[in-house]
């Protein structure tokens, strides 16, 4: 059984650095084409892809992102972690890990960790 | 980046109607390259479709993807209770990025 789910702070203030770590099972990272990905939704919105992390420690991020936005294994256990910096209100969402498929696409996704940014 | 444009925002409809979801890419994507994404209120999104056309698992003969190019549908053809939900077409030809979504609603 395939299971991933985000842990992290539901408040941060506004120039504060994000740190969401999503926890995976039934599934390993070091299989070629598979990779973890993050995304959110604000609140009535359409979901954005943030970044992706392949088997191989690999990684992608979104252009309107890049340079705030860090993805990288943990060293222990079946962990991927996101990082953004400098937070604001406009990054206010829920935030989702998933796992890309071979495919390219995403077949497994946590519940989603709501994040909320306000001083 | 690729710009996924979905078509209508929002659709009224009955069950057991048929249903046609649009989703306009600004540049051409591969067949392998597409996928469909339902999503309901409180829950994270569902994997529907891959690779234009195919079934996900456990996902109903009645969801059914097509397209080529720049066009792409998403038909469910006989609209179950359980179908009313948000759906996202979303391009993995460069990178990624999602629609804005069809709300399927009564």
């Amino acid at each position: 059984q395939i299971t991933l789910k985000e842990s992290g702070p539901t408040l941060v203030k506004p120039t504060q650095t994000l740190t969401l770590t999503c926890t995976f099972s039934g599934f390993s990272l070091s299989t070629p084409g598979l990779g973890v990905v993050w995304l959110r939704q604000p609140p009535g919105k359409a979901l954005e892809w943030l970044a992706l992390l392949y088997w191989d420690d690999d990684a992608r991020y979104s252009p309107s992102l890049r340079g705030r936005v860090t993805i990288t294994r943990a060293t222990s256990g079946n962990r991927v972690v996101l990082t953004m910096t400098d937070m604001d209100p406009a990054d206010t969402a829920t935030y989702f890990c998933a796992r890309k498929n071979r495919f390219r696409s995403f077949d497994y996704w946590g519940q989603g960790a709501p994040v909320t940014v306000s001083s | 980046e690729i710009v996924m444009t979905q078509s209508p925002a929002a659709l009224s409809v009955s069950q057991g109607d048929r249903v046609t979801l649009s989703c306009r890419a600004s540049q051409r994507v591969s067949p392998s390259e597409l996928a469909w994404y339902q999503q309901k209120p409180g829950q994270a999104p569902r994997l529907l479709i891959h690779a234009t056309s195919v079934r996900a698992t456990e996902i109903p003969a009645r969801f059914t993807g097509s397209g080529s190019g720049t066009d792409f549908t998403l038909t469910i053809s006989s609209l179950q209770s359980e179908d009313f939900a948000t759906y996202y077409c979303q391009q993995s030809e460069d990178l990624w990025t999602f629609g804005q979504g069809t709300r399927v609603e009564v």
